[in-house]
């Protein structure tokens, strides 16, 4: 079975500072890893995913992530964040085999202040 | 437009009036799953289904049903709801490695 540590629940940062927000997982067999973005009072939407190859994946508004296989880790980063990146932002992991199942963290909460 | 459509979107209800939050998609996918998602605690699976007639619990599936008599929709049903079912539902179709979520349910339950 697979879970998935998001290790700060809130990160407040300032407008135009750099922000990483942290994700680790664990588990048994090989995984894909997702990060979801929800604004507020909004759905689910994809920033990003990484399934193989190059270990650096770059997604929608600017974040990139990076895996790290043997720190078992996938962070997000964003040179340069803006007031409209404040949303609640969630790692999530599958495993590569039969399961299309995705256990998600319990969500980091962004606030970009001005 | 590939598409995942709950209803209703919004709800509130009484505890013990049975309720049913339907979903449907249009991608003609095997893979259909059901997330409550709570403050603090992330998305949780409710149930899944790997193809019509087949379903199976997830992880939190205490007061809650399913069913998949056909591939396009799998509704959720709450039989008797009470209000520690207050959530926001998402529902999810997928196949290999993308995945289409609703745009979410709230529902409340007094």
């Amino acid at each position: 079975a697979q879970s998935v540590t998001q290790l700060d629940s809130q990160v407040p940062v300032f407008e135009e500072a750099p922000v990483e927000l942290r994700c680790n997982y664990s588990s048994s067999v090989s995984v894909y890893l997702f990060w979801y973005v929800q604004y507020p009072n909004q759905g689910l939407q994809l920033l990003l995913k990484y399934l193989s190859g190059s270990t650096l994946v770059k997604g929608i508004n600017g974040f990139e992530a990076e895996f790290n296989k043997s720190q078992t880790s996938f962070h997000l980063r964003k040179p340069s964040v803006h007031i409209s990146d404040t949303a609640e932002y969630f790692c999530a992991v599958r495993d590569q085999g039969g399961s299309e199942k995705l256990v998600f963290g319990k969500g980091t909460k962004l606030t970009v202040n001005p | 437009e590939a598409q995942v459509t709950q209803n209703p979107r919004y709800l509130i209800t009484v505890t013990g009036k049975k309720l049913t939050v339907t979903c449907s998609q249009n991608m003609n996918h095997e893979y259909m799953s059901w997330y409550r998602q709570d403050p603090g605690l992330g998305l949780r699976q409710i149930y899944y289904s790997m193809n019509v007639e087949v379903t199976d619990k997830g992880d939190v599936p205490e007061g809650y049903k399913v069913s998949r008599k056909e591939k396009r929709n799998f509704p959720l049903i709450l039989e008797s709801p009470s209000p520690n079912q207050t959530s926001l539902y998402f529902c999810a179709s997928s196949s290999r490695n993308t995945i289409y979520f609703g745009e979410g349910s709230w529902l409340t339950v007094v």
